[in-house]
C-alpha cells in the first residue's frame, strides 16, 4: 500500500532563509512522487514530480526535492525563501497500478520578513 | 490552454437539497479525480473515472454521493440531500493516458456551504 506522511503541519522560516518541508512515503514498489503547492481559495499547482530519472528534481519557483530510497523520503527544499512562497505544500505518491494519488495532510509555510 | 475547469466556485444550499459540482478536464485528458478538503486537512480521494466508466470509488460515501463522466460534457459530482458535514472544498482533477507517473492537474475547486 501506497501513503505519505509529512512532518510538521506548520512550518516558519525567514524569509531568506532555507526552507525544508519533509516527505516520507511508504511504498512497496518504488513509486512515483509529487510535491504540490496550494495558495489561498486555489487548487493545487504541480511543483515537481520524481519518476525515477534523476533521484535530484528540479521543480518550478527554485524549489527541488531528493529521492532517497534508503530513508524513504522526498523532502522539498528551496535554498532562499521568499515572501511568495507562503502557502500550503502538499506530498502525493501515485498508486502504481492505476491513476490514484495519496496525499499528504499538508504543511503549511510561513516565510517571517 | 485552458487548465482544469470547475464551477461553481462557491455553492450554497439549504440542508436536503441537492449539490452539483461540474468539472471539465484539460484538452486531451481523459481521467478525472474528485478530491474532497476539509480546513487543516488534507486531499481525501473520492472517485477516479474515465468517459463513461468509474474506475475507482472507494472514496465516495456509500449514500447520497454519485459521479459521472458521460461521453460528452463535463464530469458532476453529485451530492443529494446535503447535511452540514457536506461543507468543505471539493477539488477536481485530470490527466492524461499515460499512467501512474502522469501529474494530477487541479482545478480550483467548489467551496460548498450548507445552511
Amino acid at each position: 500500500a501506497q501513503s505519505v506522511t509529512q512532518l510538521g503541519s506548520h512550518v516558519s522560516v525567514s524569509e531568506g532563509a532555507l526552507v525544508l518541508l519533509r516527505c516520507n512515503y511508504s511504498s512497496s514498489v518504488p513509486p512515483y512522487l509529487f510535491w504540490y503547492v496550494q495558495y489561498p481559495n486555489q487548487g493545487l499547482q504541480l511543483l515537481l514530480k520524481y519518476t525515477s530519472a534523476a533521484t535530484l528534481v528540479k521543480g518550478i519557483n527554485g524549489f527541488e526535492a531528493e529521492f532517497k530510497k534508503s530513508e524513504t523520503s522526498f523532502h522539498l527544499t528551496k535554498p532562499s525563501a521568499h515572501m511568495s512562497d507562503a502557502a500550503e505544500y502538499f506530498c502525493a505518491v501515485s498508486k502504481n497500478t492505476g491513476n490514484q494519488f495519496y496525499f499528504g495532510t499538508g504543511t503549511s509555510l510561513t516565510v517571517i520578513p | 490552454n485552458a487548465g482544469v475547469m470547475q464551477n461553481p466556485r462557491h455553492l450554497v444550499r439549504r440542508r436536503g437539497q441537492e449539490a452539483r459540482l461540474r468539472c471539465s478536464p484539460m484538452k486531451g485528458h481523459s481521467h478525472v479525480y474528485w478530491y474532497r478538503q476539509l480546513p487543516e486537512e488534507g486531499l481525501k480521494f473520492m472517485v477516479y473515472l474515465q468517459k463513461e466508466n468509474i474506475i475507482d470509488e472507494s472514496g465516495m460515501p456509500k449514500e447520497r454521493f454519485s459521479a459521472e463522466f458521460p461521453k460528452e460534457g463535463p464530469s458532476i459530482l453529485r451530492i443529494q440531500q446535503v447535511v452540514r458535514g457536506d461543507s468543505a472544498a471539493y477539488f477536481c482533477a485530470s490527466s492524461p493516458p499515460g499512467g501512474p507517473n502522469q501529474p494530477q492537474h487541479f482545478g480550483d475547486g467548489t467551496r460548498l456551504s450548507i445552511l
